[in-house]
């Protein structure tokens, strides 16, 4: 079954307004890792977060990590229309567990000039 | 630069044809995945491998099989291929001893099964 569940499904905003994603996993983890996808491509790396962080920066990007709740969120500031691609949350289980990443269902954005 | 490479972007099958997907990655990775997309499924693990000659299954194994016979060559084998099977099949790779570190992704090959 899935370990990670990204909400929204669907995100549709205006270009430099926020954009907030959030995701839910189920067992414990050493790490969970944000990617983007767009439109019939592979996913691209965009930032990590240890399970021991609470909060990373980079760029316009804001992640969070709150392990009580098993849950992370994504923030993107002032998008922009390059935005608009699909955003994946992926997490690593504790104990590594052969090393494989389980991923969620993603989150469409769309970013309108 | 990290290259994972998918030997089709597109690829058009018939039922009951066998079928291999081949990925190829240059950094040396241990672990390597096979992961299937579909829409409002996000991506499904199929199998993933840790070495050489090395497969676990992920969620969704049945109807697929692995081939690891050399470190940077991963192929995903559908025995008899089938039109639920038509998706879009996506490869990575990451080192395993390393724990907090991304993976890399192919292009996608696109498989449609008529």
């Amino acid at each position: 079954s899935q370990q990670g569940e990204e909400d929204p499904q669907a995100l549709s905003i205006q270009e430099g307004e926020n954009a907030t994603m959030n995701c839910s996993y189920k067992t414990s983890i050493n790490n969970l890792q944000w990617y983007r996808q767009n439109s019939g491509r592979g996913l691209v790396h965009l930032i990590l977060i240890r399970s021991n962080e609470r909060e990373k920066h980079s760029g316009r990007l804001r992640v969070t990590l709150d392990t009580s709740k098993k849950s992370s969120s994504l923030l993107i500031t002032a998008s922009r229309a390059a935005d608009t691609a699909s955003y994946f949350c992926a997490t690593a289980p504790l104990y590594n567990q052969g090393g494989k990443l389980i991923f969620g269902q993603g989150t469409e954005l769309s970013v309108k000039p | 630069d990290v290259k994972v490479t998918q030997s089709s972007r597109y690829l058009v099958k018939r039922t009951g044809e066998k079928v291999f997907l081949e990925c190829v990655q240059d950094m040396d990775h241990e672990n390597m995945f096979w992961y299937r997309q579909d829409p409002g499924l996000g991506l499904r693990l199929i199998y993933f491998s840790y070495d050489v000659k090395m497969k676990e299954k992920g969620d969704i194994p049945e109807g697929y099989s692995v081939s690891r016979e050399k470190k940077e060559r991963f192929s995903l084998i559908l025995e008899s291929a089938s039109t639920n099977q038509t998706s879009m099949y996506l490869c990575a790779s990451r080192p395993l001893f390393i724990l907090n570190t991304e993976a890399f992704f192919g292009q996608g090959t696109r498989l449609t099964v008529v």
